[in-house]
């Protein structure tokens, strides 16, 4: 069955530094790759997704992701955090045009002024 | 303004006791799902819609019921809570099927005493 895998559960940064989280997907077909940000006490929200062409992808609020085709990663990635992005943050993937997203477990990403 | 919604937010229940959570969508998304959500554990699907009358179970259906007699409703049945079903519950859309990006509504907490 299809899988996928944030190892980081909890991570902890201080204002201004960088941010890598990392996703790993099973699945050796085509894939659809979504990062989703949960703010405390919110929904949802797309941060940025992956159908095809460039796999670098910028999404919202200065985050970007690349996808590593073979190394079945889609990594999350900002240059300098900022307090408000203290959220959990949830990989997403739809291997092969499947009818579900299979998500991640999600990291809780905590930045201290 | 398009979004989802969910009615309660909030649900404070004891054990045995028939609930129902709506969600409502006004994008006239063909595909609906729900998800529990419990630490640890990310995002679990429990039914998702393809469409109108075509409904099918996702990774955590026992103990759940769905209707989707119309394409903008998909509501969520505890025919009988069970403690184990305290979680956040969230309903979502989607253009089509899973393959595209999903939309969240603000989330049930349920607590089933």
């Amino acid at each position: 069955a299809q899988s996928v895998s944030q190892h980081n559960h909890h991570v902890i940064l201080s204002e201004a530094a960088s941010l890598e989280l990392g996703c790993n997907y099973s699945y050796g077909g085509t894939v659809n790759l979504f990062w989703y940000v949960q703010y405390p006490g919110q929904h949802l929200q797309l941060l940025l997704k992956y159908f095809s062409g460039d796999p670098l992808v910028k999404g919202i609020k200065g985050f970007e992701a690349e996808f590593i085709k073979s190394k079945f990663s889609f990594n999350l990635r900002k240059p300098s955090v900022q307090w408000s992005d203290t959220a959990e943050y949830f990989c997403a993937v739809n291997a092969g045009g499947a009818d579900k997203l299979i998500f991640g477990t999600g990291t809780r990403l905590q930045v201290f002024p | 303004e398009a979004q989802v919604t969910q009615n309660p937010r909030y649900l404070i229940t004891v054990t045995g006791k028939k609930l129902t959570v709506t969600c409502s969508q006004n994008m006239n998304h063909e595909y609906m799902s729900w998800y529990r959500q419990d630490p640890g554990l990310g995002l679990r699907q429990i039914y998702y819609s393809m469409n109108v009358e075509v409904t099918d179970k996702g990774d955590v259906p026992e103990g759940y019921k769905v209707s989707r007699k119309e394409k903008r409703n998909f509501p969520l049945i505890l025919e009988s809570p069970s403690p184990n079903q305290t979680s956040l519950y969230f309903c979502a859309s989607s253009l089509s099927r899973g393959v595209y990006e999903q939309y969240f509504g603000p989330g049930t907490r349920l607590t089933v005493t």
